[in-house]
């Protein structure tokens, strides 16, 4: 069935370094969410692509939607420890009922 | 104000028994899901809801069974409990299903 693979599902780095987590569906996606989840806590909705080859910013959070919309990254430069959680892509496939999130990837930092 | 409140937040309970989860969102939103969430954090859909209607029903146990009075709650009822069942489940809503979705904090569901 359809999935969307997310690598890598770890990732530890020290205060400063830079981040990357990547996501990958079968199928076209129509659009993808990215969500962070602290520990202990909630997911929280980050941000939205849907157009193809798309790239957003939040501050030091980069977001990119490839052009065949099978593909998404999550860029964080000079990682701190408040951005330690689980993030996690969400794809919807086209004309889909429902958002098919990937296993996320956790990040610790070190200071 | 919560936008999407779930009670309660800790179920302890033994094997076999029934317990419920109950779910509501003050957004105004169409949508709501039912998602369990296990030790490795994978998060996975079992139900999704729209107006009222059952539009995802995934490969969950007959032993749950969701319930939504109206479109601002979504209940989880499960049946004679398994040890398998111990999870973190999020009840969660949105505007439609291409839409962001808000989550609830959690309930953490452990059998004994």
């Amino acid at each position: 069935g359809q999935q969307v693979m997310q690598i890598p599902q770890y990732q530890h780095v020290q205060e400063g370094e830079d981040f990357t987590t990547y996501c990958n569906s079968s199928t076209t996606l129509s659009n993808i969410q990215w969500y962070k989840q602290r520990p202990g806590g909630h997911p929280v909705f980050l941000i939205q692509l849907v157009k193809s080859g798309e790239v957003k910013k939040q501050k030091r959070l980069t977001f990119q939607f490839g052009e065949a919309k099978k593909n998404s990254s999550l860029h964080i430069t000079a990682t701190q420890t408040t951005d330690v959680g689980t993030y996690f892509c969400a794809g919807l496939r086209q004309a889909g009922t429902a958002l098919i999130f990937g296993k996320g990837t956790t990040l610790s930092v070190s200071s | 104000d919560t936008a999407v409140s779930q009670t309660p937040k800790y179920l302890v309970t033994q094997m076999g028994n029934d317990k419920s989860i109950k779910c509501e969102q003050n957004l105004g939103h169409d949508t709501m899901y039912w998602y369990k969430q296990d030790s490795k954090k994978f998060l996975k859909i079992m139900f999704s809801y729209n107006n009222k209607e059952l539009i995802i029903n995934e490969t969950v146990p007959n032993r749950f069974s969701p319930k939504s009075p109206d479109k601002a709650h979504l209940n989880l009822h499960i049946n004679s409990l398994e040890l398998g069942d111990s999870a973190v489940y999020f009840c969660a809503s949105s505007q439609g299903v291409n839409q962001p979705q808000h989550f609830g904090d959690g309930t953490r569901l452990s059998i004994l």
